[in-house]
């Protein structure tokens, strides 16, 4: 059973220009959550979707940010017009239910130049 | 706000048993203690959870005392690979998710 599965795992984006991050669940999970890990920082919880459903965005940036989880496919995980301070590791988690535990991918790491 | 306070750092000899506390003083009753890890920088591994019994799993046991304020994380044999930051973690689940307040954990390191 392969974890979960999280693409590019590195990532190099010029000032202004739009980051897609992707992340494919564990198989059964039908619940995602994203979380940032800014360079020297704990990791914050960003938003929580269940399929084609967001359910907690309370920790993302108002601006720029946006997430999706369709039907079909891996969550989507948006940055529109990246600023420098966007460089940070990204990790996705996924559980079967809202109970249960999450299980983390290996991150992308996000570089603006 | 993380809901846990934890040493920033700890030691322990390779082979020893490594113990991690946790104050959760503030803890209800339908919050669970969670414990991960995160080894340089890779994506946080989980652990344990409990609620108020006493867990143990292959990679470690889980102390909860009796009025839960309060949690120990053994790590029964430490071995170099687990040099590692620590999270203790209280988690709610409610409708609208289970999400994970992270502190700044406890880095541990196994020396030789």
């Amino acid at each position: 059973n392969a974890g979960v599965m999280q693409n590019p795992r590195h990532l190099v984006r010029r000032r202004g220009q739009e980051a897609r991050l992707r992340c494919s669940p564990m198989k059964g999970h039908s619940h995602v959550y994203w979380y940032r890990q800014l360079p020297e920082e704990g990791l914050k919880f960003m938003v929580y979707l269940q399929k084609e459903n967001i359910i907690d965005e309370s920790g993302m940036p108002k601006e720029r940010f946006s997430a999706e989880f369709p039907k079909e496919g891996p969550s989507i995980l948006r940055i529109q017009q990246v600023v420098r301070g966007d460089s940070a590791a990204y990790f996705c988690a996924s559980s079967p239910t809202t109970q249960e535990t999450q299980y983390f991918g290996p991150g992308t790491r996000l570089l603006v130049l | 706000d993380a809901k846990t306070t934890q040493p920033p750092s700890m030691d322990c000899a390779e082979g020893r048993a490594a113990n991690l506390p946790c104050n959760h003083s503030t803890i209800s009753g339908n919050e669970y203690v969670y414990w991960y890890r995160q080894i340089h920088s890779q994506g946080p591994q989980y652990i344990i959870h409990g609620l108020k019994n006493n867990e143990t799993n292959e990679m470690a046991s889980l102390i909860i005392t009796e009025d839960r304020k309060s949690s120990t994380l053994i790590l029964p044999h430490a071995t170099l690979r687990d040099t590692a930051v620590y999270y203790c973690i209280v988690r709610v689940v409610s409708n609208q998710g289970g999400k994970l307040i992270f502190g700044q954990g406890t880095e541990l390191s196994v020396k030789p």
